[in-house]
């Protein structure tokens, strides 16, 4: 039983314009969540947290946003660039990682 | 600059094979991590260690075991090999166990044939 589900395998996005990937969870527990960014033949890496007491938090580019009623957490990238091009994982601080998204930006 | 190494990227064994994957950290991590990758299923863990000879079981730890002898050094074994183990696995560690980045190795592709 996945308590962490990104339920779309694939996003494609014109360069400079936004990437937002999508996340839900299940169980209401959690409380710190993470986005790792995987390349071909490489592990992931960490790319942006929040904890549950926030709503948000930015990195550069990067934004997280949680919905706790909602159970739902996203990843916006503005603007997007052809090097972010990669799988991105959601994961839950109960070392619980989502399925992936595959994200393309087409130059 | 932090590592995370394993110590194949490529294997292949047969069915019923002992199968050993290796995992070195440099950063003096307490926890380490076992993943399998799948397609579909994400990244499922197998096995975590929070300190030298203590690991708890993850949520797929069946046909596999593990051994943290040294603080730095994390191996998955797969007593006998089947081939739905054949799979992506990925070696992990990081400073907190449970709100904390996780640092990845390169992983181990491994074909049971």
């Amino acid at each position: 039983d996945q308590q962490v589900k990104q339920n779309s395998p694939s996003l494609s996005v014109q360069e400079g314009r936004i990437s937002i990937l999508n996340c839900d969870y299940t169980n209401s527990m959690f409380d710190y969540f993470l986005w790792y960014k995987k390349y071909p033949a490489e592990g992931p890496t960490f790319l942006i947290s929040i904890s549950s007491i926030k709503d948000k938090n930015e990195d550069g580019r990067f934004t997280v946003f949680l919905n706790k009623s909602a159970k739902h957490l996203s990843l916006h990238i503005v603007p997007s660039q052809p090097g972010d091009s990669a799988v991105y994982f959601c994961a839950a601080n109960d070392m619980r990682f989502g399925a992936g998204t595959r994200l393309t930006v087409k130059p | 600059d932090v590592k995370v190494t394993q110590s194949s990227r490529y294997l292949v064994k047969r069915t019923g094979e002992k199968v050993f994957l290796e995992c070195v950290q440099d950063m003096d991590h307490e926890n380490m991590f076992w993943y399998r990758q799948d397609p579909g299923l994400g990244l499922r863990l197998i096995y975590f260690s929070y300190d030298v000879k203590m690991k708890e079981k993850g949520d797929i730890p069946e046909g596999y075991s593990v051994s943290r002898e040294k603080k730095e050094r994390f191996s998955l074994i797969l007593e006998s090999a089947s081939t739905n183990q054949t799979s992506m696995y990925l070696c992990a560690s990081s400073l907190f166990a449970v709100r904390g980045e996780q640092y990845f190795g390169p992983g181990t592709r491994l074909t049971v044939t």
